[in-house]
């Protein structure tokens, strides 16, 4: 079973402080994804990265940068948190395209007060 | 968005019953995944359907995609109170090459 780890699960920021959101996985993927969702809405693509030392942009980077260090770890930083960033983060590795699925970690919960 | 508006709905039926859930999309796709989000949990991969199937089946789950149309539908029979979730579509943007998600269906079943 594919295994794809975040931390932390919760995690309450100030507005402008620096939040950083981890994302592990063994599943020995080329490819990782940040992504968040908003009640009441689908997942949308923060991120993404097609292994060690790559980041490409999503559908909706901005305020949000991201690094991948290693094949197993990719990390989303908020440099400046707002309010409306407050969502739910998830993480998931993966084939890219239609053809591959996704697993998906169980999710970050951020609030930004 | 890739998606219409009546991508986002909500359902609640009784246990036993069947049911179907729709979404269409805007672009061009090849390739539709269907996903289930339990409470509390990252989204799991349900079912893939390809533009060349028309109909893919596992087990009490039904996938269609009518590229004609630019939709896809996913029907479960014999639902069970385990089934209440949030169900997703998810198309492969040939263009962008990425995969997209629509809002879902908030499906509530009760014993």
């Amino acid at each position: 079973e594919a295994a794809v780890t975040q931390s932390p699960r919760n995690k309450v920021a100030v507005t402008g402080g620096k939040v950083t959101l981890s994302c592990n996985q063994t599943n020995n993927h080329n490819n990782m994804y940040w992504y968040r969702q908003d009640t009441g809405h689908g997942l949308r693509l923060i991120h993404y990265s097609y292994g060690a030392g790559s980041t490409e942009k999503g559908d909706i980077p901005d305020g949000y940068k991201a690094s991948r260090p290693s094949q197993e770890n990719f990390s989303l930083i908020l440099e400046l948190a707002t309010p409306s960033q407050t969502s739910v983060y998830f993480c998931a590795s993966g084939g890219w395209g239609g053809q591959n699925t996704l697993y998906f970690g169980a999710g970050t919960r951020l609030s930004v007060l | 968005s890739q998606w219409g508006e009546e991508n986002l709905q909500a359902l609640s039926i009784q246990e036993g019953e069947d049911v179907t859930m729709n979404c269409s999309y805007k672009t061009y796709t090849t390739v539709v995944q269907w996903y289930r989000q339990k409470s509390g949990k990252g989204p799991a991969q349900l079912i893939l359907i390809r533009s060349n199937e028309r109909e893919k089946r596992s087990g009490r789950l039904r996938a269609t995609l009518d590229t004609s149309s630019q939709s896809s539908s996913l029907s479960i029979t014999g639902t069970l109170a385990t089934d209440t979730a949030v169900y997703f579509c998810a198309s492969f943007n040939t263009n962008t090459g990425k995969l997209t998600f629509g809002d879902g269906t908030v499906l509530t079943v009760k014993p």
